[in-house]
């Protein structure tokens, strides 16, 4: 079983609506958790980062993690063509700092 | 914010031939800097992690002596791909643990073909 399973779609949603992601992981010593937004062709940009369970804000963009379930979520409201992207959950390891990447969700809105 | 500068953003090369890619941090100081490899519709491989004045450390098969990391100041971070062949054909990103930041930033990758 891989460390960080996310289904790579791809997900289609018209402009304006709520987008879910998500993913699972399998080491229920994870406790550091990110999402990244990457353009094609472009290097992974950082969204989001979650430590422990609940819910975390920052404008349109919700990540909320289950450690009881080990599901990682990353909500998008109001989704705009702009965010038309790859999203890549990850976990970051111990103490070797180490950044393990989901497959990455292919998402488009369409206008 | 923490930005590292990527180079070359493309480069195409002849089978046999080494290319180098280079990553600097611009306005931090990079100690460990992470090397990713991406294929088309595929997640980041992470490929060694180097810290500043050390051997870079390598993932379990891949090869030391193809993928030279030199990791020789705080600042820079280059990858030298030694003979290259069209299975090296790829998107390389490099990847800076930043002090005090959760978060990792990263490189605008480099797309390397070998022809």
């Amino acid at each position: 079983q891989k460390e960080v399973e996310q289904d790579p779609g791809p997900l289609s949603v018209p402009e304006g609506a709520i987008v879910s992601l998500n993913c699972t992981y399998s080491n229920s010593a994870f406790q550091y958790f990110m999402w990244y937004r990457q353009y094609s062709r472009k290097g992974p940009e950082l969204l989001m980062y979650t430590y422990s369970s609940g819910n975390k804000e920052d404008g349109r963009f919700t990540a909320q993690v289950d450690k009881s379930s080990k599901y990682i979520s990353l909500f998008i409201r109001d989704s705009q063509p702009s965010d038309s992207a790859t999203y890549l959950c990850a976990r970051k390891g111990g103490s070797n700092y180490k950044l393990t990447f989901g497959k990455g969700t292919l998402l488009t809105v369409n206008p | 914010g923490a930005v590292v500068s990527q180079h070359p953003s493309w480069v195409i090369c002849k089978s046999g031939t080494s290319v180098k890619i280079e990553c600097r941090s611009l306005d931090f100081q990079a100690t460990t800097m992470f090397w990713y490899r991406q294929f088309p519709k595929q997640s980041l491989m992470l490929m060694a992690t180097s810290n500043e004045g050390s051997k870079a450390t390598y993932e379990q098969g891949v090869e030391k002596d193809k993928f030279l990391i030199n990791h020789a100041s705080l600042t820079l971070s280059t990858l030298t791909v030694t003979s290259a062949h069209p299975e090296d054909s790829s998107f390389y990103i490099c990847s800076a643990r930043v002090q005090g930041v959760y978060g990792y930033t990263f490189g605008s990758g480099t797309r390397l073909t070998v022809v």
